[in-house]
């Protein structure tokens, strides 16, 4: 079965730092790009950062650069989200997707929640 | 950079069809093939059902057809049914290199 499992989300203090992991199953991790796109309490879908598969090629949204990193373990199917510099904009629920090309996001995550306040 | 324009709320009523909009830019929906759709249920992660402008995924219901027109992108659902209320994204690659979603259009069955 072809699986992607988010872990990390947690209640942070502004400021603050998390890592967020996706674990992947079920089909070859290293053919795919990967993203991370996030959704804040009662609002849309946004795009946070992609990886292609050899981890060369990074995507940000403007506003997490610089504060976000993206990468992936591929001898380990995993795919991660370092988020530093942490503040209330940032609070929602992150999910791991993959990209099956041009963008399009066909396999996601159960997805992980992320608050950050005081 | 903005987001995709589309309409807060569409409804209609069982077996009627229903078309939503996604209203972009000559360097987003207009400039590529790249736009797709995804359907949400409250709680629940977004699930694909239309890729590169009227693609249809591997088991999703042939009720849903797409296409675009200059710069706006159409989602029909024909058929509706009451599993069909949820929200409906859509998402283009732009020529900024960057992918915008649109805000979501809420569908309810009447």
């Amino acid at each position: 079965e072809v699986q992607l499992v988010e872990s990390g989300g947690d209640l942070v203090q502004p400021g603050g730092s998390l890592r967020l992991s996706c674990a992947a199953s079920g089909f070859t991790f290293t053919s795919y790009w990967m993203c991370w796109v996030r959704q804040a309490p009662g609002k849309g879908l946004e795009r946070v950062s992609n990886i292609n598969p050899d981890g060369s090629v990074l995507y940000y949204l403007e506003s997490v650069k610089g504060r976000f990193t993206i990468s992936r373990d591929n001898a380990k199917n995993s795919l991660f989200l370092q988020m530093n510099s942490l503040s209330a904009e940032d609070t929602a629920v992150y999910y791991c997707a993959r990209d099956q090309g041009g963008g399009a996001m066909d396999v996601w995550g159960q997805g992980t929640t992320v608050i950050v306040s005081s | 950079q903005s987001a995709l324009t589309q309409p807060a709320s569409v409804s209609g009523s069982p077996g009627q069809s229903i078309t939503m909009s996604c209203s972009g830019t000559s360097s987003d929906i207009g400039a590529y093939k790249y736009v797709h759709w995804y359907q949400q249920y409250p709680g629940k992660a977004p699930k694909l059902i239309i890729f590169d402008v009227s693609k249809r995924p591997s088991g999703v219901s042939i009720r849903f057809s797409a296409s675009k027109s200059d710069n706006t992108a159409f989602l029909t659902i024909s058929g509706l049914q009451a599993e069909d209320e949820a929200d409906y994204y859509c998402s283009s690659y732009t020529s900024r290199s960057t992918w915008l979603f649109g805000g979501g259009t809420r569908v309810t069955v009447l």
